[in-house]
């Protein structure tokens, strides 16, 4: 196992344009979190899956957002109608368990570029 | 509002010497608290942890010591390397959640 794994590395797109991040986790990493990084900011919380199920979406993820986790393993984040101040860096990260009790792996990141 | 704050975007130490970065936050609930390490073109990586019930937690070179009564913790170094130049996240966990600070960029000198 090589970690968890997005794709593509990075992206670059024309504003108004739909795009769909993928993330692998770690196997058997029943939690998966979507964060968001924008420059000079630390990543903030987006959306969590248990298995299939999510969880929790922050304020941040408006309705031009959708994530999905369809069989609790790799779990896509679509961004419809792109906007230049979707423009960052899109974090995954898996767990085995609550946070806290273990530790979360991050992905490299997909970095979008809305022109 | 930020829950977690980091004040000092960066920091420069000389190899050798300590290096230790500072962190305050305002809820007095968040569970565990945690340092991420981020080199560039990387996602962030888990340093160290630390619960909210000890004062102290030791690995190697890093220390992570919280203060609850004045929401503060901090990480030293000891001794620093040209390696841990990097941003460094201080971060708690609550609901099942990571809140970030802004980071703090770490220069280690030659």
């Amino acid at each position: 196992d090589t970690g968890v794994s997005q794709n593509p590395r990075h992206k670059i797109t024309k504003r108004g344009q739909n795009v769909t991040f993928r993330c692998d986790p770690i196997s058997e990493h029943n939690r998966l979190y979507w964060y968001r990084q924008t420059l000079g900011q630390g990543p903030e919380f987006l959306t969590y899956f248990q298995n299939e199920a999510q969880l929790e979406k922050s304020r941040l993820l408006s309705d031009r957002f959708s994530a999905e986790r369809p069989k609790g393993s790799f779990s896509t984040l679509e961004i419809q109608r792109t906007e230049q101040g979707d423009s960052a860096m899109y974090l995954c990260a898996s767990s085995f368990g609550p946070l806290g009790y273990t530790e979360a792996f991050f992905g490299q990141g997909t970095r979008l570029t809305v022109v | 509002d930020q829950q977690v704050k980091q004040n000092s975007p960066s920091l420069s130490v000389q190899e050798g010497r300590i290096s230790i970065l500072n962190c305050d936050y305002t809820n007095s609930m968040f569970d565990y608290f945690l340092w991420y390490k981020k080199y560039p073109a990387e996602g962030p990586t888990f340093l160290i942890s630390i619960s909210s019930i000890k004062d102290k937690n030791e690995d190697g070179r890093f220390t992570v010591f919280l203060n609850k009564s004045a929401k503060h913790l901090s990480l030293h170094i000891v001794p620093s390397q040209p390696g841990d130049s990097a941003v460094y996240f201080c971060a708690a966990i609550k609901d099942d959640k990571i809140i970030f600070g802004k980071g703090t960029r770490l220069h280690i000198l030659p």
